[in-house]
């Protein structure tokens, strides 16, 4: 099966920079997303990472490690309406695509 | 907006009652899913439809039935149900199987009560 952890809540303060950890443990590997859910909507797709390295998207950026089994999501310039719930997901080497518990953010003024 | 729309957006049922869930999505895609999202929990992969057929079952009890009548629609068709099962029923959509970087399209969800 897969493992997929991540923190549960993480607090950070407007303006500033957190990083969400993900570790995972699958039989194989076809890529890594992260998806961004605000409470009561729908998860929304964030980023994806097959291959090493960080991939930018704004004041997003995802960073991926194979060798590792790790990844983490940067947020910077953190706003209030980042506060949301964080979901890493990993696709195995079976393509199936298993999701961590998430990670809350709450951004305080 | 996703593209992706579920209604009821709220459920309470009885254990005894019939209720279905549907699903529709407007992007065009070929695939579907039904996800289960309980609190403080990983997102659990019930169902998945691929072109209209059910590729996935995910040793889902009985009392879950899915249907895919088209490739839009998808319903979860409820009954019998216990208390445990109250949770976030998820409906989501992609093209193609989730064999490469296609992202999933969720819908809000149906937040369920079973009493």
């Amino acid at each position: 099966g897969q493992n997929i952890d991540q923190p549960t809540e993480m607090t950070a303060t407007e303006g500033a920079i957190v990083q969400i950890n993900c570790t995972y443990q699958t039989s194989g590997f076809n890529g890594l997303f992260w998806y961004q859910q605000h409470a009561g909507e729908a998860p929304t797709f964030l980023s994806y990472n097959v291959l090493d390295g960080l991939e930018e998207k704004g004041r997003f950026s995802s960073f991926l490690s194979r060798s590792k089994g790790y990844s983490y999501l940067l947020l910077k310039e953190l706003q209030m309406k980042d506060s949301a719930s964080y979901l890493c997901a990993v696709r195995g080497g079976d393509y199936k695509l298993s999701f961590g518990a998430g990670t809350t953010v709450t951004v305080r003024a | 907006e996703t593209g992706v729309t579920q209604t009821p957006r709220h459920l309470v049922m009885g254990m005894t009652n019939k209720k279905s869930l549907k699903c529709e999505q407007h992007l065009g895609h070929n695939a579907m899913y039904w996800y289960k999202q309980s609190a403080k929990k990983p997102l659990e992969l019930m169902f998945v439809y691929s072109l209209e057929e059910r590729v996935e079952n995910n040793s889902v009890p009985s009392r879950f039935s899915p249907e895919c009548p088209n490739s839009s629609h998808l319903f979860l068709h409820l009954h019998t149900l216990q208390p445990e099962d109250s949770a976030l029923y998820l409906c989501a959509s992609s093209q193609g199987g989730g064999r490469g970087n296609e992202k999933l399209f969720f819908g809000s969800g149906t937040q369920l009560s079973v009493l």
